[in-house]
């Protein structure tokens, strides 16, 4: 079990790129998470996969923003036309199915758009 | 709606002191209650949790009770570390989504 792991772990962009973060989730578990977490705040949740199928979208996740988990494996997000307020750490969490859905996170994604 | 709210840091206390942090939840039907904590240029680590009133979650020396009654899910420490600072989040699950306080930032003095 090697854990949750992102990448990259840092991003620098300027304002209107596009950037795209990996997340590759414990192996055997099915549920995916994205979650945006800025200074002084908690995780604000984005988005879940369950295996390849996203269930549920934040309405913070504008159209600016995509997710993908084509295999039910590992995810990506997607953030077109970068903001300076997009700059947050990106984080990603893995679950199993039952309850309670005890998530693992990985060590996050912080971006910087200039 | 589903919600945490916890109580505002920063808390700095000398080793060995009793640590209490305060979080309290909103929940339609009935979530269950973790405790995750953030050290210093690390992810965030489960630290405890809870699935049912009455519940009581430890873990490396803290606990917490799920009381239905106060919606209440209050970490607890006999005897903090210096090694035990950290930013400590209360969260609530429900259904498929999580919701996270906003976190208390704790500091241990020697």
């Amino acid at each position: 079990d090697t854990g949750v792991s992102q990448n990259p772990r840092h991003k620098i962009t300027k304002r209107g790129q596009n950037v795209t973060f990996r997340c590759d989730p414990i192996s055997e578990h099915n549920r995916l998470y994205w979650y945006r977490q800025t200074l002084g705040q908690g995780p604000e949740f984005l988005t879940y996969f369950q295996n390849e199928a996203q269930l549920e979208k934040s309405r913070l996740l504008s159209d600016r923003f995509s997710a993908e988990r084509p295999k039910g494996s590992f995810s990506t997000l997607e953030i077109q036309r970068t903001e300076q307020g997009d700059s947050a750490m990106y984080l990603c969490a893995s679950s199993l199915d039952g309850s309670p859905r005890t998530q693992y996170f990985g060590p996050g994604t912080r971006l910087l758009v200039l | 709606g589903n919600s945490v709210t916890q109580m505002e840091g920063p808390v700095t206390l000398s080793e060995e002191a009793f640590l209490t942090i305060n979080c309290t939840y909103t929940a339609t039907g009935y979530p269950s209650l973790f405790w995750y904590v953030q050290y210093p240029g690390e992810g965030l680590q489960l630290l405890l949790k809870a699935t049912k009133a009455d519940d009581k979650g430890s873990n490396k020396g803290f606990e917490a009770t799920y009381r239905k009654e106060t919606t209440s899910f209050h970490l607890e420490k006999g005897s903090v570390q210096v090694s035990d600072s950290a930013v400590y989040f209360c969260a609530l699950n429900r259904r498929n989504q999580f919701y996270f306080g906003t976190g208390t930032s704790l500091t241990v003095i020697p």
